[in-house]
């Protein structure tokens, strides 16, 4: 069974930088591509981005152009999604998510709070 | 990018009733990338349906998705209990991928 398992809450003041991370066990990362996808409170989801582990190839939406940095670690099977020039709008629950096929996300992280606030 | 919208907003219906929750697309999506998720509050979102119709592991057979192009359907045919939550459509036709705004199912 995958089990993915993303490091805890952050707050960060504007303008500094996050950097999130995303372990997976009971399976092979590599072969896998892995997305993020964010849940402003109370909002729908977003995807921002992804990596396939095995190939360091990085994909990300057009919205995150030049803020996001998705890279992954396979020795450790971990991925990290990192965001930066952070604005009070990037609040959100961050969630990594296994991509078993190109956009299908069948398997999850817990989710990790980014609160963005002087 | 492909704009998903969700109708209705949210379905107040009563256990053992039938859901059906819309998802409509701007523009056609293809091969039938959608994809539905269940998310319950505190909690990371599951997938239900993905190829428009098949249903992703575990999942029971109350749940079932249709459509294609630009109209896609997924029917709850008995509500049970656990089934009251948020419902997302997502495209994955087309990068970048995008959600629908959500349709929440609660107890009547």
């Amino acid at each position: 069974q995958v089990q993915l398992v993303q490091s805890g809450a952050e707050v960060k003041k504007p303008g500094s930088s996050v950097k999130v991370s995303c372990k997976a066990s009971g399976g092979t990362l590599s072969r896998y591509a892995i997305s993020w996808v964010r849940q402003a409170p109370g909002q729908g989801l977003e995807w921002m981005g992804g990596v396939i582990p095995l190939f360091g190839s990085e994909s990300h939406a057009q919205k995150f152009q030049g803020r996001v940095t998705i890279t992954a670690d396979t020795s450790t099977s971990t991925v990290y999604m990192e965001l930066s020039s952070l604005r009070s709008d990037d609040t959100a629950v961050y969630y990594c998510a296994r991509e078993w096929t190109p956009g299908e996300f069948d398997y999850w992280g817990q989710g990790t709070l980014v609160t963005v606030s002087s | 990018e492909i704009v998903l919208t969700q109708s209705p907003g949210t379905l107040s219906l009563s256990p053992g009733e039938r859901a059906t929750l819309s998802c409509r697309a701007s523009q056609s999506v293809s091969s039938s990338y959608l994809a539905w998720y269940q998310q319950k509050p505190g909690q990371a979102p599951r997938l239900l349906i993905y190829g428009a119709s098949s249903r992703a592991t575990g999942i029971p057979d109350r749940f079932s998705g249709s459509g294609s192009g630009t109209d896609f359907t997924l029917t709850i045919s008995r509500l049970e209990p656990e089934d009251f939550a948020v419902y997302f459509c997502q495209q994955y036709g087309s990068s970048p991928w995008t959600f629908g705004q959500g349709t929440k199912v609660d107890i009547k």
